[in-house]
């Protein structure tokens, strides 16, 4: 069974700097990893995402997550953040599964980011 | 476009009544989802199918019911059995088996109880 831990259920920042939102899982399988994010009354939106390869992922709009195997992270930066940057950020996870039986992502609870000006 | 459509956005009820969430996908995906979302509790399962005419319980799936007799319909009803229903409901679809577990979602539908 997997598990995601967000540490941060809120985390208030100031418009342009920077932020962390970290997220660390648990598996005893080789995991896939997803960052989304959802705007108010609206659904989930795939941010980035790990499948294998460089351990730093990036999105379109200057986030970048690295994956840490070693300390089963994979943390969310973003280097200097902008009003429209507010909104919740869900961690998920989901195992490499031989035989490609691969169907379930698990959440982490999310993290509330607020940018103020 | 190809997406998800959830209908609709906001429905209200009164106790003891059915509601039944509708979730359609032209993505020519296997599996869909169904989840709960409350403030401060992440996503929840409530159901999922891999593949038409078949169906499993998620996490939270009492007082809930689908269906899934087409590959692009999965909708959702919630019955008078369930306590309580208030919530944010979304639906999602993957490719499925073969797949990386990446969830396609909806918007939404805000289902609130009188």
């Amino acid at each position: 069974a997997q598990s995601v831990t967000q540490l941060d259920s809120q985390v208030p920042v100031f418009e342009e700097a920077p932020v962390e939102l970290r997220c660390n899982y648990s598996s005893s399988v080789s995991v896939y990893l997803f960052w989304y994010v959802q705007y108010p009354n609206q659904g989930l939106q795939l941010l980035l995402k790990y499948l294998s390869g460089s351990t730093l992922v990036e999105s379109i709009n200057g986030f970048e997550a690295e994956f840490n195997k070693s300390q089963t992270s994979f943390h969310l930066r973003k280097p200097s953040v902008h009003i429209s940057d507010t909104a919740e950020y869900f961690c998920a996870v989901s195992d490499v599964r031989s035989g490609g039986s691969n169907y379930k992502l698990t959440f982490g609870k999310g993290t509330l980011l607020t940018v103020n000006p | 476009d190809g997406g998800i459509t959830q209908s609709p956005k906001y429905l209200f009820r009164k106790e003891g009544q059915n509601v039944t969430l509708s979730c359609e996908q032209n993505l020519n995906h296997d599996a869909m989802y169904w989840y709960r979302q409350d403030p401060g509790q992440g996503l929840r399962l409530i159901y999922y199918s891999q593949i038409v005419n078949d169906f499993q319980k998620g996490d939270i799936a009492e007082g809930y019911s689908v269906s899934r007799e087409k590959k692009e319909s999965f909708p959702l009803t919630v019955t008078s059995a369930q306590k309580n229903p208030t919530a944010f409901y979304l639906c999602a679809s993957s490719p499925g088996t073969g797949g990386t577990g990446e969830l396609f979602f909806g918007e939404g539908s805000r289902l609130t109880v009188l």
